[in-house]
């Protein structure tokens, strides 16, 4: 059975500052990855995804995730922070065709300090 | 706005008591989901549909748990003789499918929060 790990629970970043979630999946074939931000009030909105090819993706909002097979993470970052992007970070993987839907993990939230 | 919209935003109902959820999918997706998210949990995979036809029900429904497409738009999920445990976030996302080696966006309404007392 697929999952997804992200083990940090609650990240403060400073407004500027870089930044770094991670995300660890455990999956037997190629994975389909992706990033979603939930923000309070507000539905799952997808930053990215992977599937194939390039291995560093580029999403909305200016984040980026990197591909790494042989350790079967796909860590979300950004260059500098905003205080708009405090808010729960899930990664989630599904198989090819849609089937079973997503699984998620448990999300990470992101605390943005002036 | 032609986003996945849902119905009602929050719901809240006494233990036994039956609750129904409607939502609307984006008007071209012929796939919808249903998840769960309890508090500081990630979302989790009740159901979904292509078109009309509910294809996989994952173990999470219990008997306890209905859903419908039956014109292959809008979904209703209904529990019959709610429990506390049902309390949580429910989900609805859709999408269009695009075959056995393609997972299009999914993408999500804001939730209906359930409060069983």
């Amino acid at each position: 059975a697929q999952s997804v790990t992200q083990p940090d629970i609650h990240i403060t970043v400073s407004e500027g500052a870089s930044l770094e979630l991670r995300c660890n999946y455990s999956y037997g074939a190629t994975p389909y990855l992706f990033w979603y931000v939930q923000s309070p009030g507000q539905g799952l909105q997808l930053l990215l995804k992977y599937f194939s090819g390039d291995t560093l993706v580029q999403g909305i909002k200016g984040f980026e995730a990197e591909f790494k097979r042989s350790q079967s993470s796909f860590n979300l970052r950004k260059p500098s922070v905003h205080w708009s992007d405090a808010a729960e970070y899930f990664c989630a993987v599904g198989e090819g065709g849609g089937a079973d839907g997503l699984t998620f993990g448990k999300g990470t939230h992101l605390i943005i300090q002036p | 706005d032609t986003g996945v919209s849902q119905d009602p935003r929050h719901k809240i109902t006494k233990r036994g008591q039956n609750v129904t959820f409607r939502c609307d999918p984006i008007s071209e997706h012929n796939r919808l989901y249903w998840y769960r998210q309890t508090l500081g949990q990630g979302p989790e995979f009740l159901t979904y549909f292509q078109n009309e036809a509910q294809l996989e029900k994952s173990r999470l429904l219990s008997d306890r748990f209905s859903a419908e497409r039956p014109k292959g738009s809008f979904s209703t999920l209904e529990i019959q003789r709610t429990e506390q445990g049902d309390s949580a976030m429910y989900l609805c996302a859709s999408m269009t499918s695009g075959g056995p080696r393609v997972y299009n966006e999914q993408f999500f309404g804001p939730g209906t929060r359930l409060t069983v007392l």
